[in-house]
């Protein structure tokens, strides 16, 4: 079945500076690469998903880049805020079927 | 707010008892998943229904069970309660093959 590893578990970034968050699957059936951002008592959110048949993908402050040859994908905020501290997952799955998470990856935005 | 709800938000049970979870998806969505999310690690899937059919199951076992409902709101009954049963467990809704979204969760607690 489909494993993901997500990199590193704790990132602790300037207020202003860049994070950058790494997944590797193992699944080549995989086509569908969601990022959840998850807050203190609450249930993930979505924030921005790739599809397999993309390579890169940017919103506002947000890109997410996907390599199928070598199975890796990659987060990258910009201009990081105080809001942004958060946990986030990467994510993994065939379109239509359940999603498989990495353990997460606990952002701290320094002041 | 994603529009998907769980009832209730907290719940403590004493090991060897029977629980049920409730969602209610967002509007006009026709599959719902659920998703077990242990203290520090990503969600795990736990099954899916489309249409109120099974669609799909984790590696849980049978005293794990679901319902979905013809408006597509759903359950999640686990019997027999172990401690390695307190979580966050999590329901996402979705429709058929697109974006899932998750509730707030409810935080399952057994001593």
């Amino acid at each position: 079945g489909e494993n993901v590893e997500q990199h590193p578990s704790t990132l602790s970034v300037q207020e202003g500076d860049s994070a950058v968050i790494k997944c590797t699957y193992s699944d080549s059936a995989s086509n569908y690469f969601p990022w959840y951002k998850q807050e203190l008592g609450k249930g993930p959110q979505l924030i921005i998903d790739i599809r397999s048949n993309v390579g890169e993908k940017k919103d506002q402050r947000i890109a997410v880049t996907l390599n199928k040859t070598a199975k890796h994908f990659s987060l990258h905020i910009t201009e990081t805020q105080p809001e942004d501290s958060a946990v986030y997952f990467c994510a993994a799955s065939e379109w239509d079927d359940k999603i498989i998470f990495g353990k997460g990856t606990r952002l701290h935005i320094l002041p | 707010e994603t529009g998907v709800t769980q009832s209730p938000t907290h719940l403590i049970k004493t090991r060897g008892q029977q629980v049920t979870l409730r969602c209610s998806s967002q509007s006009g969505h026709n599959t719902v998943s659920w998703y077990q999310q242990a203290l520090g690690q990503g969600p795990q899937f736990i099954f899916q229904y489309y249409r109120e059919e099974e669609n799909g199951r984790g590696n849980f076992p049978p005293r794990f069970s679901g319902l979905q409902f013809p408006n597509y709101s759903s359950e999640l009954n686990v019997n027999a309660l172990e401690l390695d049963d307190s979580a966050l467990y999590l329901c996402a809704s979705s429709l058929g093959a697109s974006e899932a979204f998750f509730g707030q969760g409810t935080r399952l607690t057994v001593v």
